[in-house]
């Protein structure tokens, strides 16, 4: 079965410093692992996706994530915030063999000045 | 959010009715699926369709109800049976046919039991 945690519920930055958000993720198969954005009361936008390609994985608005298949992580990097960031994050995990994806929990990011 | 389509944005419904959240998509795609959301709960998933005439429940179905009829509409009916509606409705498709299985979202209905 396939699980996705989201180690941090709400994440606090100021503009300009650096983002992290963590996804750890379990699954039987090799995982395609996607991060998407969503800002309030919106449908959900994708950032990036790994399947199987680049471990380094680089997606639009400056974020980027890395796949490491030994710590079962995929976590959301960016190196400098900036307030338009500020939104809500889901980790998501689908495996190849799977017909459906799981979400995580969600990260709230906000950006202060 | 590009060529799905939700409608409406915000619904209202008293205790006991059913209503019907529409979902209509052009992007040709196969697979569609319906979310609900709940605060600090991520997405679960409802039903989903890979294919018209043929559905499937999800993790949280009970009190929910489908159709696909036709590939680019996949409507969801909330019945009186669902204890707790108020929620987030998210629709999403994906192209089973292609390798990149990117899931794209609609912007979502909200609704809100009186």
């Amino acid at each position: 079965a396939q699980s996705v945690t989201q180690l941090d519920s709400h994440v606090s930055v100021s503009e300009g410093t650096p983002v992290l958000l963590r996804c750890n993720y379990s699954s039987s198969y090799s995982p395609s692992l996607f991060w998407y954005v969503q800002h309030p009361n919106k449908g959900l936008q994708l950032l990036l996706k790994y399947t199987s390609a680049a471990t380094l994985v680089k997606g639009i608005n400056g974020f980027e994530a890395e796949f490491k298949k030994s710590e079962t992580s995929f976590h959301l990097t960016k190196p400098s915030a900036h307030m338009s960031d500020a939104a809500e994050y889901f980790c998501v995990v689908r495996d190849n063999y799977g017909q459906n994806f799981v979400f995580g929990p969600g990260t709230r990011l906000s950006v202060l000045p | 959010d590009g060529g799905i389509t939700q409608s409406p944005k915000y619904l209202f419904r008293k205790e006991g009715q059913n209503v019907t959240l529409s979902c209509e998509q052009n992007l040709n795609h196969d697979a569609m699926y319906w979310y609900r959301q709940d605060p600090g709960q991520g997405l679960r998933l409802i039903y989903y369709s890979q294919i018209v005439n043929d559905f499937q429940k999800g993790d949280i179905a009970e009190g929910y109800s489908v159709s696909r009829e036709k590939k680019e509409s996949f409507p969801l009916t909330v019945t009186s049976a669902q204890k707790n509606p108020t929620a987030f409705y998210l629709c999403a498709t994906t192209d089973p046919g292609r390798s990149t299985d990117t899931q794209y979202f609609g912007p979502g209905t909200r609704l809100t039991v009186l």
